[in-house]
């Protein structure tokens, strides 16, 4: 069964310092979502790319994170510089187009000290 | 600004029982309601998917319903076993195109007690 692919699994980096964090979404998937979940909430929407424009980055704090889907596959999420309430969970999801059913990848546990 | 709530926050019950967890939401304009669990440290899994026109969807033990002019949805879980234990995450989707990152509520923690 075709998954979503993200890596690494887990970062630890030293605030100021810069993180980048890939996903591959499932093969055919024109939508893909980067949600971030602090430990104890529900996780909340970064960045949505339909092929590789961007539909909706309104929450991505533009000063320090960038999002890249170039060829229309797989995408990167950037931190420069890391600070600590970055802290969490960064999940990648994929959906055949928009508005259908969102498939997870296991996410990119990162802590930052 | 759409929320959702998700009650109760967690649940701990003996294996065997039936239990329902409950979410609710602000504006009913919705395209869809899923729900997802959530194991610790891990990614989602999408165990139900109910689309606005609809009022319950079934898989296995899961049962799940959308009052949609209420805001509100359920999910039953019938005899429980020790591996339904997760966080339960409720989301949705809202309705008018483009832009369609899902709204999450905290979600339930589920304890199935041996």
């Amino acid at each position: 069964e075709a998954e979503v692919a993200q890596s690494p699994r887990y970062k630890i980096t030293e605030k100021s310092q810069a993180v980048a964090f890939w996903c591959d979404p499932i093969s055919g998937h024109a939508t893909l979502y980067w949600y971030r979940q602090i430990l104890g909430q529900g996780p909340e929407l970064l960045v949505q790319f339909q092929d590789e424009s961007v539909v909706d980055d309104s929450q991505l704090p533009k000063d320090r994170f960038s999002a890249e889907r170039l060829k229309g596959v797989d995408s990167t999420l950037k931190i420069q510089p890391a600070e600590l309430g970055d802290s969490a969970m960064y999940l990648c999801a994929s959906s055949p187009d928009q508005g259908d059913t969102q498939y997870f990848g296991p996410g990119t546990r990162l802590t930052v000290l | 600004k759409q929320e959702v709530t998700q009650i109760p926050a967690a649940l701990s019950v003996p294996e065997g029982e039936n239990l329902v967890l409950n979410c609710s939401f602000t504006d009913s304009a919705i395209y869809n309601l899923q729900w997802f669990r959530q194991d610790p440290g891990k990614g989602l899994t999408s165990l139900l998917l109910i689309q606005s026109s609809q009022r319950e969807q079934t898989s296995g033990r899961l049962n799940a319903s959308l009052d949609k002019s209420s805001g509100r949805s359920t999910l039953y879980i019938a005899a429980s076993q020790p591996g339904d234990s997760a966080t339960y995450l409720c989301a949705v989707l809202e309705s008018g195109g483009g832009a369609d990152g899902l709204t999450f509520g905290k979600g339930t923690h589920l304890i199935i007690q041996p």
